[in-house]
């Protein structure tokens, strides 16, 4: 069974100060995973995915994530936070091998403070 | 691209009543759409499967006969939620998959149900 984990419910940071957003995966197979982010009141935009290749990955607005198969984690990064950024991130997961349905977890609420 | 829209975005109804929510791919085939509830402060719970020409494949614990899914075309899925109740007010996204094995999903905005 898939299940997504995101440790943390908030998490604050300085404007200008890289920011990490955590969450640890598990599935039976390999996975595909995403981070989506969530304005107030709006649904879920899309801002990367890892399929395959580099563990690695760019997003959009300056997200990056790194897979981390030993560890089981894709923990979403980016170099220096705005104020813009604070939102609802959401990390989800989907088993190749099973259905196309994402597993989501919890979310993690992000504020940068100026 | 990949832009998918809901239609309403809110709606107010009374108990008893029944209310549609639309979801269309603008610029795109979706064969499978999804459909999920959120409440407050919560994730988004998948309630159910629609692929395009078939019956929806539901989530344990959703009600078929409450929440009724049609997916008709490659571009319109619809959501029924019949004889509305309060419990049943909640958040309703919809999703979409296109055609092309694309892995990701797109969302709609969401359409805010309050059942009074």
């Amino acid at each position: 069974a898939q299940s997504v984990a995101q440790p943390e419910d908030q998490v604050n940071v300085a404007e200008g100060n890289p920011l990490t957003v955590k969450c640890t995966y598990s599935v039976s197979g390999n996975p595909y995973l995403f981070w989506y982010v969530q304005y107030p009141n709006r649904g879920l935009q899309f801002l990367l995915k890892y399929i395959t290749g580099d563990n690695l990955v760019k997003g959009s607005y300056g997200f990056e994530a790194e897979f981390n198969k030993s560890q089981t984690s894709f923990h979403l990064k980016k170099p220096s936070a705005l104020v813009s950024d604070s939102a609802l991130y959401f990390c989800a997961v989907r088993d190749r091998a099973g259905a196309n349905n994402l597993f989501f977890g919890t979310g993690t609420r992000l504020t940068v403070i100026p | 691209g990949a832009v998918v829209s809901q239609h309403p975005s809110r709606v107010i109804c009374k108990s008893g009543t029944s209310v549609k929510i639309e979801c269309r791919s603008l610029d795109f085939q979706a064969t499978t759409m999804f459909w999920y509830r959120q409440f407050p402060k919560q994730s988004l719970m998948l309630m159910a499967t629609s692929n395009e020409g078939s019956k929806a494949t539901y989530e344990q614990g959703v009600e078929k006969d409450k929440f009724l899914i049609n997916h008709a075309s490659l571009t319109l899925s619809t959501l029924t939620v019949t004889s509305a109740h309060p419990e049943d007010s909640s958040f309703y996204i919809c999703s979409a998959e296109g055609s092309r094995g694309q892995r990701e999903q797109y969302f709609g905005p969401g359409t805010r149900l309050t059942v009074t």
